[in-house]
C-alpha cells in the first residue's frame, strides 16, 4: 500500500490552454474521488467513481471538466480551455466499497496555477 | 447557511496545552464524522473515523460527536509543535462515501 500517488504535484499554465491530471489511487480500492481546495477553504467534492462507472457529478464540475476512469484504476481529470477561477488544489481520494461507508484516503494533490 | 460550519482560526496555543476543536453541521442525516490533518501543500490525511454519537480515543486524540446539538469535537492532549496543521471536520451519509461534506478547516499553531 503506497497511499494515493498525484502527477503532476505542480501545474502553470495559461488561460485558455488544457491541462490534465492523473490519480492512481490504492490498489484495492474501488471507489474514486475528485475534489477542489481553494486556499482558507475545504475541499468540494467534484465528482466519484465506482471501479469505472462515473456515478455522481458536482454541479461546480463544469462542461469545461472531464473525469475518466477507464479500466477502474487510475484516473485522469482533464481541464480544457482553463480559466483564472480554475486555480486551486485538486486532490484525489481512493476508498474501498465494504457494503457501507468508508473514510477518503487523499493523495497529496495537484496545485494548478492559471496565469 | 453551509452545511458545516468550522471556526478557522487561527488557533495559537503554548506547547503541553489542551486543544479543541470544533464543527457544527444542519443536516441530520449524516452518520459518519470524521477528523482530518492537513499540512501545508500536503493532502488531508485521516485521523479519526467515528459512527454516530459518542467518543473515540485514540492516543493524545479523542473525537466527541453529539447528533442531538448536531455537534462535533477534537480534543488534543499534550499538544506538540508537530500537530501545527490545519484540521478539517468531515462527515457523510451512510449510503456512500461520495457524500463527504467538509468544514473550512482551523488552523492550529502550537508553539514551542
Amino acid at each position: 500500500d503506497t497511499g494515493v500517488s498525484q502527477n503532476p504535484r505542480h501545474k502553470i499554465t495559461k488561460r485558455g490552454q488544457n491541462v490534465t491530471f492523473r490519480c492512481d489511487p490504492i490498489s484495492e480500492h474501488n471507489r474514486l474521488y475528485w475534489y477542489r481546495q481553494t486556499l482558507g477553504q475545504g475541499p468540494e467534492f467534484l465528482t466519484y467513481f465506482q471501479n469505472e462507472a462515473q456515478l455522481e457529478k458536482s454541479r461546480l464540475l463544469s462542461d469545461r471538466f472531464s473525469a475518466e476512469r477507464p479500466k477502474g484504476s487510475f484516473s485522469t481529470l482533464e481541464i480544457q480551455r482553463t480559466e483564472q477561477g480554475d486555480s486551486a488544489m485538486y486532490l484525489c481520494a481512493s476508498s474501498l466499497d465494504q457494503g457501507g461507508n468508508s473514510p477518503l484516503h487523499f493523495g497529496n494533490g495537484t496545485r494548478l496555477t492559471v496565469t | 447557511q453551509k452545511e458545516v460550519e468550522q471556526d478557522p482560526g487561527p488557533l495559537s496555543v503554548p506547547e503541553g496545552a489542551i486543544v479543541s476543536l470544533n464543527c457544527t453541521y444542519s443536516n441530520s442525516a449524516f452518520q459518519y464524522f470524521m477528523w482530518y490533518r492537513q499540512y501545508s501543500r500536503k493532502g488531508p490525511e485521516l485521523l479519526m473515523y467515528t459512527y454516530s454519537s459518542g467518543n473515540k480515543e485514540d492516543g493524545r486524540f479523542t473525537a466527541q460527536v453529539d447528533k442531538s446539538s448536531k455537534y462535533i469535537s477534537l480534543f488534543i492532549r499534550d499538544s506538540q509543535p508537530s500537530d501545527s496543521a490545519t484540521y478539517l471536520c468531515a462527515m457523510s451519509l451512510n449510503t456512500g462515501g461520495f457524500k463527504t461534506i467538509f468544514g473550512a478547516g482551523t488552523r492550529l499553531f502550537v508553539k514551542a
